[in-house]
């Protein structure tokens, strides 16, 4: 079955530091979404994309945090200069379609970032 | 502003036993409500997705069934498993935009 993969599975950090979280979307799939989970809290949607825009992003998405589609098949999240609040897990997402309906959102097995 | 809330936060039940999950949101303008299931320290796996036309979905032991006017969602689990121990999360996407709002989810222990 077709997933998203994300690399790397695990990342510390030091503060102040830039970091860059890459994701494979699944390849037919137009969507593109990140979101994160500080431990123990809810899953928080970060940002979602779409024809190489922004279609959607939080107020968790400032100016520190960009994305980009450098080609066609990667999906990255660049935190510019990460602090400690930013340790968390990050899941990549993709869907075919957006979820105007039945159009199931995928995501990957995440990236644990600890800024240290 | 969309709030999904999940009700129990914890539950531990024998081996065999039948279940349910509680889901309820805020705002009835949603485009579809979706379960998904997260193990300890892994992804997230989509069980059922309801889309906003539709009352329920079934996948094997599992039904999810979706009451928009009042906000509610509920995952059946039948004959529950050890290997069905994991955390439930319920996710809606609203109608205002591309995103999904996530419940703080259900950690459920089944004991052989």
């Amino acid at each position: 079955e077709p997933e998203v993969t994300q690399t790397p599975s695990h990342q510390v950090t030091q503060m102040g530091q830039e970091v860059i979280l890459r994701c494979v979307p699944i390849s037919n799939h137009l969507y593109f979404y990140w979101y994160r989970q500080i431990l123990g809290q809810k899953v928080e949607f970060l940002v979602s994309f779409y024809n190489n825009e922004i279609s959607e992003k939080s107020e968790i998405f400032d100016d520190q945090f960009s994305v980009e589609r450098p080609d066609g098949s990667n999906f990255t999240l660049k935190i510019r200069s990460t602090k400690l609040e930013d340790s968390a897990m990050y899941f990549c997402a993709s869907s075919e379609l957006a979820n105007l309906g039945g159009n199931t959102i995928y995501f990957g097995e995440g990236s644990w970032l600890t800024v240290v | 502003k969309q709030e999904v809330t999940q009700i129990p936060a914890a539950l531990s039940v024998p081996e065999g036993e039948n279940l349910v999950l509680n889901c309820s949101f805020t705002d009835s303008a949603i485009y579809n409500l979706q379960w998904f299931r997260q193990d300890p320290g892994k992804g997230l796996t989509s069980l059922l997705l309801i889309q906003s036309s539709q009352r329920e979905q079934t996948s094997g032991r599992l039904n999810a069934s979706l009451d928009k006017s009042s906000g509610r969602s509920t995952l059946y689990i039948a004959a529950s498993q050890p290997g069905d121990s994991a955390t439930y999360l319920c996710a809606v996407e609203g109608t205002g935009g591309f995103k999904t709002i996530f419940g703080a989810g259900t950690r459920l222990f089944v004991k052989a």
